[in-house]
C-alpha cells in the first residue's frame, strides 16, 4: 500500500479556498487516492477519490497529477464547519493494511 | 447516519477486565475493518474480515481478537486491559462497488481506568 505524506497542519481564511496537498510518490496503478476529514472525534467522513482524472464532487474538487505522485484536495469556499483533520490515503481493491497518518489539521480562521 | 454502527458508543472498565466491541456494516458490505485511534494520533489499522475471513492484519496485539459472524457483523474482543488501550475504536465496511472505500462507523470510546 502507499505511503501517503501530508503537511501536519494548515489555515485558511473563511470564504477563501483551502488547498490541501498530499504526496502519494509510490502510489500504484491500481490505487485510488482517497480523502476523508475527521470533525473531533467523529467517525472519519469520505469527501472525494479519483484514479487519475480530475474530480469534482458537491463538497470538493480533487486534482491528480498526471504522473499521479501527488494531488490536491480543493474546498472552493472553506467554512468554520470545515475545521477538521483531513486524511489522504490510497486504496486499491483486495486485502489492504490501510494505517491513516496524521493527516492535515485545517483551521479556519474568521 | 452512516449506515455503519458500533455499539455501545462509551464503556469505561478496569484495568485487567475484557470487553467486547460491536459493529454492524453498511447493508451489502462485506468487508470490515478495525482501527484504533488514540488520543492526537491517526487511525492505525489493527484487523480487516471479509465475509467472514480474516484477510488483513496490522499490528495487532495478541490480547485483542476479532470475529466476523454469518450474518456480516463484527465484534473486536480486548482482553487483559491497560491504562494504554483507552482510545476511540473506529469500525469501517467497504464493498467494491463504491470502489473500496470505507464508511465509518461513529466508533466506540474505551476508557480504561
Amino acid at each position: 500500500d502507499a505511503k501517503t505524506t501530508q503537511p501536519p497542519s494548515m489555515d485558511c481564511a473563511e470564504g477563501r479556498a483551502a488547498n490541501l496537498p498530499c504526496n502519494h510518490s509510490t502510489i500504484s496503478g491500481n490505487e485510488y487516492v482517497y480523502w476523508y476529514r475527521q470533525i473531533h472525534s467523529q467517525g472519519p467522513q469520505y469527501i472525494i477519490h479519483g484514479l487519475k482524472n480530475n474530480e469534482t464532487n458537491e463538497m470538493a474538487s480533487l486534482i491528480i497529477t498526471e504522473d499521479r505522485k501527488s494531488s490536491t484536495l480543493i474546498l472552493p469556499h472553506a467554512t468554520l464547519r470545515d475545521t477538521a483533520v483531513y486524511y489522504c490515503i490510497a486504496l486499491s481493491g483486495g486485502y489492504q493494511k490501510v494505517t491513516f497518518g496524521t493527516g492535515t489539521k485545517l483551521q479556519v480562521i474568521p | 447516519d452512516s449506515g455503519v454502527t458500533q455499539t455501545p458508543k462509551h464503556l469505561i472498565t478496569a484495568t485487567g477486565q475484557r470487553v467486547t466491541l460491536r459493529c454492524s456494516p453498511r447493508s451489502g458490505d462485506l468487508s470490515v475493518y478495525w482501527y484504533q485511534q488514540s488520543l492526537d494520533q491517526g487511525l492505525q489499522f489493527l484487523i480487516q474480515y471479509y465475509n467472514g475471513e480474516e484477510r488483513a492484519k496490522g499490528n495487532i496485539l495478541e490480547r485483542f481478537s476479532a470475529q466476523q459472524f454469518p450474518d456480516l457483523h463484527s465484534e473486536l474482543n480486548l482482553s487483559s486491559l491497560e491504562l494504554g488501550d483507552s482510545a476511540l475504536y473506529f469500525c469501517a465496511s467497504s464493498v467494491k462497488d463504491r470502489g473500496y472505500g470505507y464508511t465509518f462507523g461513529s466508533g466506540t470510546r474505551l476508557t480504561v481506568v
